[in-house]
């Protein structure tokens, strides 16, 4: 089946260390995304990529960095740099003839203790 | 990108529908409207979009004002699974930027 599989599932880390967390998607989708979600709010865009090689900062990617490097594989660091890394994080991909709609992973819940 | 207003919560009664309204007064010409529902603790799901006409798929109908500054997504017999936030997101389409979420209406539906 296509789709998108983000992991781990939850994911706790120490403060102050770096964190990757795995974005994978089979659909043979261009343009991918993270997005971050904060309890009772809305998605808020960290990072997108257009095209493989290329990516752009969305509104809060300070503390984030990404990598392209496959087109199906979009992985995001969050690093000691982010102040308030605790949230749930949601990968998303569209493309091809799917341009109306983004397809999004299951999302990583990260706790930072 | 035209910002969107949804009312917070809503309920509904399992199997009547589920009217949710969405505000979105500055949209311009070439902006669709798009809707899609997070059910707690998942991915967001893509619902239904559409640019001036009534548009209906599997899932639910989405009704836009003649003037295109409000629009109503319905869900037409709720079922408990419909329980989720709504986002109401207004977009150019065919492109690959980025949607933009605001808080979304959490729509309850009751037994």
């Amino acid at each position: 089946d296509g789709g998108i599989t983000q992991s781990p599932k939850y994911l706790f880390r120490k403060e102050g260390q770096n964190v990757t967390l795995s974005c994978e998607q089979n659909l043979n989708h261009d343009a991918m995304y993270w997005y971050r979600q904060d309890p009772g709010q809305g998605l808020r865009l960290i990072y997108y990529s257009q095209i493989v090689n290329d990516f752009q900062k969305g509104d809060i990617a300070e503390g984030y960095s990404v990598s392209r490097e496959k087109k199906e594989s979009f992985p995001l660091t969050v690093t000691s740099a982010q102040k308030n890394p605790t949230a749930f994080y949601l990968c998303a991909s569209t493309g091809g003839t799917s341009y109306n709609e983004q397809f999004f992973g299951p999302g990583t819940r990260l706790t930072v203790l | 990108d035209a910002k969107t207003t949804q009312p917070p919560s809503m309920d509904c009664a399992e199997g009547r529908a589920a009217n949710l309204p969405c505000n979105h007064s500055t949209i311009s010409g070439n902006e669709y409207v798009y809707w899609y529902r997070q059910i707690h603790s998942q991915g967001p799901q893509y619902i239904i979009h559409g640019l001036k006409n009534n548009e209906t798929n599997e899932m639910a109908s989405l009704i836009i004002t003649e003037d295109r500054k409000s629009s109503t997504l319905i869900l037409p017999h709720a079922t408990l699974r419909d329980t989720a936030v709504y986002y109401c997101i207004v977009r150019a389409s065919g492109s690959a930027r980025q949607l933009t979420f605001g808080s979304g209406t959490q729509l309850t539906v009751l037994p």
